[in-house]
């Protein structure tokens, strides 16, 4: 069965950085556009960033964008999420999940969700 | 703009049916989208992708109770015969152009 986890939340202060990472498995991950979605407390659902099954384009939200980098190492079924100049509003649990294409169609599986705490 | 409106609650009772509406803004009535559920304290589930013409395929081992339709710029999902663990969050999510959107989602109470 399909499995996402996601690694390497944790507590940070403003402006450093944080990297997490979405290990994969139960099919075959370089089939596979993934996306990173995340969820301040109380909130609603926010989509963070994509990238294609090949890692040849690379989708942003506005409010992440040039300061978030997501990749992917398909030689190892693992996704990532470089998170740098981080911002208390960036607090939230990160959701790693899986396309139901190789570009970008429905959000098809969901890992469990690692928490990132911004605060000083 | 790309954008997926959802009312903030809704409820019915127990084996009751209730149907869930999702949005598309102006200019995109003919988009796909997906709806996800969340129950609480629970990461979120993939429940079906709904065409504008209706048509659904569902994820898996989702229950018939669970059914999708389409009118115009409306998503709608349809839950029959309410179960208390129907008691969640739904989502709709759309995507285009290098953009994913999720509507603010509808908080569903189980009577």
């Amino acid at each position: 069965q399909v499995q996402l986890v996601e690694s390497g939340g944790g507590v940070v202060q403003p402006g450093r950085s944080l990297r997490l990472s979405c290990a994969a498995s139960g099919f075959n991950f370089s089939n596979y556009a993934m996306h990173w979605v995340r969820q301040a407390p109380g909130k609603g659902l926010e989509w963070v960033a994509l990238i294609y099954y090949d890692g040849s384009n690379k989708y942003y939200a506005d409010s992440v964008k040039g300061r978030f980098t997501i990749s992917r190492d398909n030689s190892k079924d693992t996704m990532y999420l470089q998170m740098d100049s981080l911002r208390a509003e960036d607090t939230a649990v990160y959701y790693c999940a899986r396309d139901g294409t190789g570009s970008y169609d429905r959000v098809e599986y969901w890992g469990q969700g690692a928490l990132v705490t911004v605060s000083s | 703009q790309l954008v997926l409106t959802q009312s903030p609650s809704a409820s019915a009772s127990l084996g009751a049916s209730v149907k869930l509406t999702c949005t598309l803004s102006s200019g995109h009535s003919n988009y796909a989208i997906a709806w996800h559920q969340q129950q609480p304290e629970k990461g979120p589930r993939y429940l079906m992708r709904l065409n504008s013409d209706g048509s659904h395929r569902k994820g898996d081992g989702i229950p018939d109770r669970f059914s999708g339709s389409s009118s115009g710029a409306e998503r709608y999902l349809t839950i029959s015969s309410l179960q208390s663990e129907d008691e969640a969050d739904y989502y709709c999510q759309t995507w285009g152009a290098g953009v994913v959107v999720f509507g603010g989602g509808t908080k569903l109470t189980v009577l």
